[in-house]
């Protein structure tokens, strides 16, 4: 089935110590997104990719750094964890248009210790 | 700029009892409406969706009308289950400089009884 894939599922890391997030996708959707979503609230936006052309939100610290090498994976780099990064971090992706759907990864949940 | 507005949970309800969650919303342009559901240490799933005015979403025996007068887009069910038990989301798609975002409310756990 085509979907949405994320490793892994469960990320234990030290405050300070660089850390990578994966996301990849058979959908062959052009655009990405990372979000960040703690404790069952609302998904943050983080950031997004169109194609190549990367959307940063204004609020996203410089912390969080994001590549996307091809249409299928995405990394999300987080330079220096500190203990308020500890969230789960949703990767989604979706085709360009009006009404189109997200279709969401199942997830890392990221410990920082 | 574009907002969701949803009822506060946690709702708990007995099973087969109806089901509404309240989702309203402002937005500049035309959005497009959706439902999300997450299961616990799950990603969201759409639930349904709708992208104009009176269009009617529905699936797994849930409904959401979109009411471009009264900006609301409530989730609906007749007959809960256990299994529904799960955080549901409202969020709306909208075209910003060039790019569609999606933004969604804060979410509502429901919780059903057996």
């Amino acid at each position: 089935d085509a979907m949405v894939i994320q490793n892994p599922r469960y990320q234990v890391t030290q405050f300070g110590k660089p850390v990578t997030l994966s996301c990849s996708q058979t959908l062959n959707h052009n655009v990405m997104y990372w979000y960040q979503q703690k404790s069952s609230q609302a998904p943050k936006l983080l950031f997004h990719y169109y194609d190549k052309d990367f959307n940063n939100e204004a609020d996203t610290p410089d912390n969080f750094q994001s590549r996307r090498p091809n249409t299928s994976f995405c990394f999300l780099d987080i330079r220096s964890p500190g203990l308020g990064d500890a969230a789960m971090y949703l990767c989604a992706t979706s085709s360009f248009g009006r009404g189109e759907t997200q279709y969401f990864g199942p997830g890392t949940r990221l410990l920082v210790l | 700029g574009d907002s969701v507005t949803q009822m506060e949970g946690p709702v708990t309800l007995s099973e087969e009892a109806f089901l509404t969650i309240n989702c309203t919303y402002t937005a500049t342009g035309y959005p497009s409406l959706f439902w999300y559901v997450q299961y616990p240490g799950e990603g969201l799933q759409l639930l349904l969706k709708a992208t104009k005015a009176d269009d009617k979403g529905s699936n797994k025996g849930f409904e959401a009308t979109y009411r471009k007068e009264t900006t609301s887009f409530h989730l609906e069910k007749g007959s809960v289950q256990v299994s529904d038990s799960a955080v549901y989301f409202c969020a709306l798609s909208d075209i910003t400089s060039g790019t569609y975002k999606y933004i969604f409310g804060t979410g509502t756990r429901l919780k059903v009884l057996a």
